[in-house]
């Protein structure tokens, strides 16, 4: 079993409309969770970090289920800009970043 | 503009050359990753160094092989090609090991024929 597995998608969806992903990890050890996003033949950056309480950045909210083991991620309101691949990732007791598959969003007009 | 330099940017291979992947950063951090992404695997760690002079294994390092002259420097070698080294490579940064925010490069495209 992976660590950090996601739907690999892809997830379309119309201009505005509000999509969900999810990821679940196994480690029960793991300390710090993210999304990363990474554009079509470009390097992952940061989007947001996971916490706790859950957080929101604008249009993006990201929710954490230590319980179940999975992290959400939520966008409203989608724009042709979120079009890209969403990386979930995990920060182990190891102190080493664990990248899921990533989930593709395709955006259409 | 801070960041980090890969090059070459992609390369075609013959089976059984060596190949050095260069990878550079002017952030002045300690810590340097070098990862694979693959179509469905996301991206595997394969060597990481915590400092200049140091170097550890990781999810992925047979094959590869890495050093750490200095700060700024953290090439990544491929002794003899193999057609499953055919991947993006990426070279990652952070302030010190385990910090949850890296820094990527744009990243390497291999292919090993």
């Amino acid at each position: 079993r992976k660590e950090v597995e996601q739907d690999p998608g892809p997830f379309n969806v119309p201009e505005g409309a509000t999509v969900a992903f999810n990821c679940t990890y196994s480690n029960s050890a793991s300390q710090s969770f993210f999304w990363y996003r990474q554009d079509c033949r470009k390097e992952p950056k940061l989007l947001m970090s996971v916490y706790s309480s859950g957080n929101e950045d604008g249009r993006f909210t990201a929710q954490l289920n230590r319980a179940s083991q999975y992290i959400s991620l939520l966008i409203r309101d989608s724009k042709l800009s979120d079009s890209a691949t969403y990386l979930c990732v995990v920060n182990n007791a190891g102190n080493m970043l664990t990248f899921g598959g990533g989930t593709r969003l395709m955006v259409k007009p | 503009i801070a960041g980090i330099t890969q090059a070459p940017t992609s390369q075609i291979l013959a089976a059984g050359r060596r190949m050095t992947l260069r990878c550079t950063q002017d952030m002045r951090h300690n810590a340097m990753y070098w990862y694979r992404q693959d179509l469905g695997l996301g991206l595997r760690l394969i060597h990481y160094s915590n400092t200049a002079g140091t170097t550890g294994k990781g999810e992925v390092p047979d094959g590869y092989s890495v050093s750490r002259a200095n700060t700024d420097d953290f090439p990544l070698t491929l002794a003899s090609a193999v057609p499953s080294q055919t991947s993006v490579y990426f070279c990652a940064s952070s302030p010190s090991l385990g910090a949850n925010v890296l820094t990527f490069g744009a990243g390497s495209r291999l292919t090993v024929l």
